[in-house]
């Protein structure tokens, strides 16, 4: 049913370093929402946007930060990397009409 | 008191047995989810649901709107069904998803 992707599967980066993910929307869905799941628990809202704006946000630092583009694909950026920031990223895709969101496989950040 | 709840926490069957998965919830909601995580994997979806039954393969999706349930069955379970199962439900599809605590579920050969 999904056909939202995320890029890459899985990357590994080094403390202080900066990372972008990637994810492409479901077409016709104009909003996103980030999670992020650390190893063994559940996911953790990160923050969404629609068309383009930022529109809610969970308890992460600035570090987090995102973007969405006009053909509403969005990038989660995170600087200053953290051990604590190794973590399965889900990006999940709706059209804000009646419906749930579609999610994304994830990608796999291991922060060394 | 979580807004999503499972049950059972942890489940271990044989193969071929038929297994149920409950999820409970709070609060009022436009779409329930029923999302599938390997060890070490990224999260699949099975199923998004916001009335009726829906079925795939050996998965039943089940949800009852009014009593604010639903259940996951699967049908001869196999050892690679073996995952964590999760029921997670939106609000409306501009709100945060909220995840159930997942369902652990091993099936031995």
């Amino acid at each position: 049913e999904t056909g939202v992707t995320q890029s890459p599967t899985h990357l590994i980066k080094t403390r202080g370093q900066q990372v972008t993910l990637r994810c492409s929307s479901q077409s016709g869905h104009n909003t996103v929402s980030w999670y992020q799941q650390a190893l063994g628990q559940g996911p953790q809202f990160i923050f969404q946007y629609y068309r383009e704006e930022e529109n809610g946000r969970g308890n992460f630092p600035p570090r987090f930060s995102g973007l969405q583009f006009p053909n509403y694909s969005s990038e989660l950026n995170v600087n200053a990397l953290e051990l604590d920031d190794s973590a399965l990223y889900l990006c999940a895709s709706s059209t804000g009409l009646a419906g749930g969101q579609f999610f994304g496989p994830g990608t796999r950040l291991t922060v060394l | 008191k979580n807004e999503v709840e499972q049950s059972p926490q942890n489940l271990t069957a044989q193969e071929g047995e038929f297994i149920t998965i409950n999820c409970s919830y709070s609060v009022g909601i436009s779409a329930l989810h029923w999302l599938q995580q390997h060890p070490g994997g990224g999260i699949v979806s099975l199923f998004m649901l916001s009335s009726g039954k829906k079925k795939h393969g050996r998965l039943i999706a089940t949800i009852n709107i009014q009593e604010k349930h639903s259940s996951l069955h699967i049908t001869a379970s196999h050892p690679r069904d073996s995952a964590v199962y999760i029921c997670a439900v939106g609000r409306t599809s501009y709100d945060k998803v909220i995840f159930g605590p997942g369902t652990s579920l091993s099936v031995i050969p």
